[in-house]
C-alpha cells in the first residue's frame, strides 16, 4: 500500500520567501508527526496532531512555523520568512489511533529545503 | 524520557549476524525500549519495540537485559541493504500520550562489508 507522501521531494529559496511543506498520511493514520533534520544533527520533534487538533505547539522553533491539518488527513507546515538557518531535511511520520507510544510511526522520506 | 547511549559506530560482514547495543540505566517501569534505522537519504523505518520480554519479528530480534537496563537489537543474517544508523529510543507510557514525539540520539551508523 502507499506510504507516507512528502511533497516537494527538493525545494530551494531565496531567504525571506514564504514556503508550504506537504505531507499526506497512510489512509487511516489519525496521528501525524513534523520533525526536521539538519545537515549532521538528530531528529527534532516538531508537533504533532492527533485528528486535526495540535495539543502541543511548544517545539516548533519560532513564530515563523505554523502547521495545519484538515480532514484529519494532508498537513502542511508553512514556514514564513524563510532564514538560513531553517535549511534542513522535514520529515513527516504518521501512525494508527490508540495508544500512542505503541504505535510505530512510518515516515516519508522528507522534503530537502535549502535557504539560498 | 529517559536517556540512551549507543555505540557511534560499528562494522560487520555480509551475512553475518549483527548485535547492536543500547545502553538505558535509568530507565523506568513504564519505559517502552524502540527501535528505528534511518537508510541513507530515507526517513526513519520502525523496526522493533518490546518492554520486558524479548521480541521477534520479520526484521529483527529485540533481546532485553533481566534488569531491563540494556538492550541488544539482533540482525540475524546482514545484508548490504542492513547499512544504517540505528537508534534506541526510550518512550514512556506516561509521558505525554505521544504527544511529544520520538526523541532520537545520534544513533549508531552500522557499516556492512561484503
Amino acid at each position: 500500500g502507499a506510504g507516507v507522501s512528502q511533497s516537494p521531494s527538493n525545494k530551494v529559496t531565496e531567504k525571506g520567501k514564504d514556503v508550504e511543506l506537504r505531507c499526506d498520511p497512510i489512509s487511516g493514520h489519525t496521528a501525524l508527526y513534523w520533525y526536521r533534520q539538519s545537515l549532521g544533527q538528530g531528529l527534532e520533534f516538531l508537533i504533532y496532531f492527533q485528528g486535526n487538533s495540535a495539543p502541543d505547539k511548544s517545539g516548533l522553533p519560532s513564530d515563523r512555523f505554523s502547521a495545519e491539518r484538515t480532514g484529519g488527513s494532508v498537513s502542511t507546515l508553512t514556514i514564513q520568512r524563510t532564514q538560513q538557518e531553517d535549511s534542513a531535511v522535514y520529515l513527516c511520520a504518521s501512525s494508527l489511533a490508540g495508544q500512542p507510544i505503541l504505535q510505530p510511526q512510518h515516515f516519508g522520506d522528507g522534503t530537502r529545503l535549502s535557504i539560498l | 524520557d529517559a536517556k540512551t547511549t549507543q555505540p557511534n559506530s560499528m562494522e560487520s560482514n555480509e551475512e553475518e549476524p549483527v548485535h547492536l547495543p543500547c545502553n538505558h540505566s535509568t530507565i523506568s517501569g513504564t519505559d517502552y525500549i524502540h527501535w528505528y534505522r534511518q537508510l541513507p537519504s530515507q526517513g526513519p523505518e520502525y523496526v522493533i519495540h518490546g518492554l520486558t520480554s524479548n521480541v521477534n519479528n520479520r526484521m529483527a530480534s529485540l533481546a532485553i537485559a533481566e534488569d531491563r537496563k540494556s538492550s541488544t537489537l539482533i540482525l540475524h543474517r546482514a545484508t548490504l541493504r542492513d547499512a544504517a544508523v540505528y537508534y534506541c529510543i526510550l518512550r514512556d507510557v506516561y509521558s505525554g500520550g505521544g504527544a511529544d514525539g520520538l526523541t532520537f540520539g545520534k544513533g549508531t551508523h552500522l557499516i556492512i562489508q561484503p
